[in-house]
């Protein structure tokens, strides 16, 4: 089982739409997630960070945690044609562990 | 300047060539990193300095040597490489080892072995 999976896409959401990615992860131990964003041939850029079950909300992103679940996902809510790439998930067991990274998920959105 | 720097941008280097990537944050983190990003795979960890101290060597083979002279610089010496070594490699910085605010990365670099 990998560490940390989420589907490869391409996830294609019409322009205003609201885009859901996926996360899970495999160490139920694990205790900070992450969303990165990553534009095509660009480095990946910190979008989120989410520590406790629920939603945490930043603009029209919104991350979601259920650690019973193993679950981490990521809605953007009027979804933009500037919101095209791709999604990493990560994950953090505890302080100085080191950040697992999912393959990504490609996103395009479609005016 | 500001974030972290990668540099050079592109590298088309032989098999028997030896060239250095460097980094460069100004941040004032203390923690720094090597990822390994190639087509259709997940970032993977390379290296991890902690204050100029490799603190986390993931199993790279030893064509690839790293060197942290200060909390600020980064280097990855490459020699003899081969063609799958081709990837993305990205620098990044955090303010603490696995800090739980993410990490800040650089450009990166194209690697090209050819």
């Amino acid at each position: 089982q990998k560490e940390v999976e989420q589907n490869s896409g391409p996830l294609s959401v019409p322009e205003g739409a609201i885009a859901s990615l996926n996360c899970t992860y495999s160490d139920r131990g694990s205790q900070s997630f992450f969303w990165y964003r990553q534009y095509s041939g660009k480095s990946p850029e910190l979008i989120m960070f989410i520590y406790s079950n629920g939603d945490k909300e930043d603009g029209r992103f919104t991350a979601q945690l259920n650690k019973a679940s193993q679950y981490v996902s990521l809605l953007i809510r009027d979804s933009q044609p500037s919101d095209s790439a791709t999604y990493l998930c990560a994950v953090k067991k505890t302080s100085y562990d080191k950040v697992i990274f999912g393959p990504g998920t490609s996103l395009s959105v479609i005016p | 300047e500001t974030g972290v720097t990668q540099t050079p941008r592109h590298l088309v280097m032989g098999m028997t060539n030896k060239k250095s990537l460097k980094c460069e944050q100004h941040l004032g983190h203390n923690a720094m990193y090597w990822y390994k990003q190639s087509a259709k795979k997940p970032l993977e960890l390379m290296f991890v300095y902690s204050l100029e101290e490799r603190v986390e060597n993931n199993s790279v083979p030893s064509r690839f040597s790293p060197e942290c002279p200060n909390s600020s610089h980064l280097f990855l010496h490459l020699h003899t490489l081969q063609p799958e070594d081709s990837a993305l490699y990205l620098c990044a910085s955090s303010q603490v080892p696995g800090s739980n605010y993410g990490y800040t990365f650089g450009s990166g670099t194209r690697l090209t072995v050819v």
